[in-house]
């Protein structure tokens, strides 16, 4: 079955710290591969998407993903996080078929110190 | 706010009661979904409706019973569920529903479940 590994579950860093949040997908076909974040009494909102074109995505507030297709992954870089990027990040990839199912990973808290 | 909202907020429910979680969107989309979030697992997919029609059921216990009356509107209704069914319902739309592009959902900000 289809599944979503996102390696770090809880992440802490100091303002100003580059951010590496790690993301893995099973699934060999076409993808859709999605980073949503959850910021602390807020809804779950797109971060960014990766649907075709060039690998590396830009998505809101300086964040930046990768799809690397040999590795079957979707890592979410930002290389100076602030205190605001607190929050709780999933990735998710498109099921196959074609029903807009998407399938999410376990999600990482990152918490960022002043 | 991403124009798609639910009630009620928080709800807690013995196991012999009927309640209904109710989805509303403002964006014109045609698909909606319900999604369970438990402590330590996944989001887990329940439903896709395209259109008003349920076009996934992600193996969901008949204890939830969906409803689609519109493209706009969408109901999770529940009965005689079990304390492990305790999690935060979201709801979520989306312009087609069919895996077109990568389209993005809209999520809503979610029920609070509590089951006794």
């Amino acid at each position: 079955a289809q599944s979503v590994s996102q390696h770090n579950h809880h992440v802490i860093l100091s303002e100003a710290a580059s951010l590496e949040l790690g993301c893995n997908y099973s699934y060999g076909g076409t993808v859709n591969l999605f980073w949503y974040v959850q910021y602390p009494g807020q809804h779950l909102q797109l971060l960014l998407k990766y649907f075709s074109g060039d690998p590396l995505v830009k998505g809101i507030k300086g964040f930046e993903a990768e799809f690397i297709k040999s590795k079957f992954s979707f890592n979410l870089r930002k290389p100076s996080v602030q205190w605001s990027d607190t929050a709780e990040y999933f990735c998710a990839v498109n099921g196959p078929g074609n029903t807009g199912k998407l399938i999410f990973g376990q999600g990482t808290t990152l918490q960022v110190k002043p | 706010e991403t124009g798609v909202t639910q009630t009620p907020r928080h709800l807690v429910m013995g196991m012999t009661n009927k309640k209904s979680l109710k989805c509303e969107q403002h964006l014109g989309h045609n698909a909606m979904y319900w999604y369970k979030q438990s402590a330590k697992k996944p989001l887990e997919l329940m439903f896709v409706y395209n259109f008003k029609e349920q076009t996934e059921n992600n193996s969901v216990p008949s204890r939830f019973s969906p409803e689609c009356p519109n493209s706009s509107h969408l109901f999770l209704h529940l009965h005689t569920l079990q304390p492990e069914d305790s999690a935060l319902y979201l709801c979520a739309s989306s312009q087609e529903g069919r895996g077109v592009g990568g389209e993005t959902q809209y999520f809503g900000p979610g029920t609070r479940l509590l089951v006794l």
